[in-house]
């Protein structure tokens, strides 16, 4: 059974680095893509871009890339989404999505979510 | 960059009705378009993928349809337990991108 288990919510002042963990069990990890979305409170889902484990290749969405990024850890079959100095805005809901195969980037497999508080 | 206009933003039904959703894509892109599920405080259900196949395990009154630009998401007689937002979500070129989402409540 594929599994997806995301570290826990955080809470963080501006200005802080973070960095939130996917942890997937039940496949294996290096042959199929992971991907981070964003939700902010109340509003809609965000592609924030999609790593491939095998080799890290990387696809951000433009209106993430340079703002946090997206790594692998293959020994421990972990994702990780990192932010080096957070910002208010960075408040949100954060899921990790694995597609059902290859590059067909449709995701049945969602984990449950990081909830990140940024706040003075 | 293609962009993906869904349409309504909410809209309100009765039990037993159909719905229907749309999703415009800015550009061709074949049948790579989703759908989703989300309930307040769970992650998406995937219910669409490639246009018009239904996930396994999703009830049949949920279906799919288009390609190329313009693609439409129904749910045949509207259950209480529908309540929830649906989204698109096409991928292609590398690149994935979110309808605006639809709220749909019961009336």
């Amino acid at each position: 059974e594929v599994q997806l288990v995301q570290s826990a919510a955080e809470i963080k002042k501006p200005g802080e680095s973070l960095k939130i963990s996917c942890k997937a069990s039940g496949y294996n990890f290096t042959t199929q893509w992971i991907a981070w979305v964003r939700q902010m409170p109340g509003k809609g889902l965000e592609w924030m871009g999609i790593i491939y484990p095998d080799d890290s290749d990387t696809k951000y969405s433009p209106s993430f890339q340079g703002h946090v990024s997206i790594s692998v850890d293959t020994s421990i079959s972990t994702a990780f989404l990192q932010w080096n100095s957070l910002k208010v805005s960075d408040s949100a809901m954060y899921y990790c999505a694995r597609p059902k195969l290859g590059i067909d980037w449709y995701f049945p497999f969602w984990g449950r979510g990081t909830l990140v508080t940024v706040s003075s | 960059d293609i962009q993906m206009t869904q349409s309504p933003s909410s809209l309100s039904a009765s039990v037993g009705d159909r719905v229907t959703i749309t999703c415009q894509a800015s550009q061709d892109i074949s049948n790579s378009l989703n759908w989703y599920q989300q309930k307040p405080g769970e992650a998406p259900k995937l219910l669409i993928y490639d246009g018009s196949n239904l996930e396994t395990g999703v009830p049949s009154r949920f279906s799919g349809s288009g390609s190329g630009t313009h693609f439409t998401f129904t749910i045949n007689s509207l259950q209480a337990e529908d309540v929830a937002t649906y989204y698109c979500q096409k991928y292609y070129n590398f690149a994935i991108t979110f309808g605006q989402g639809t709220r749909l409540e019961i009336k």
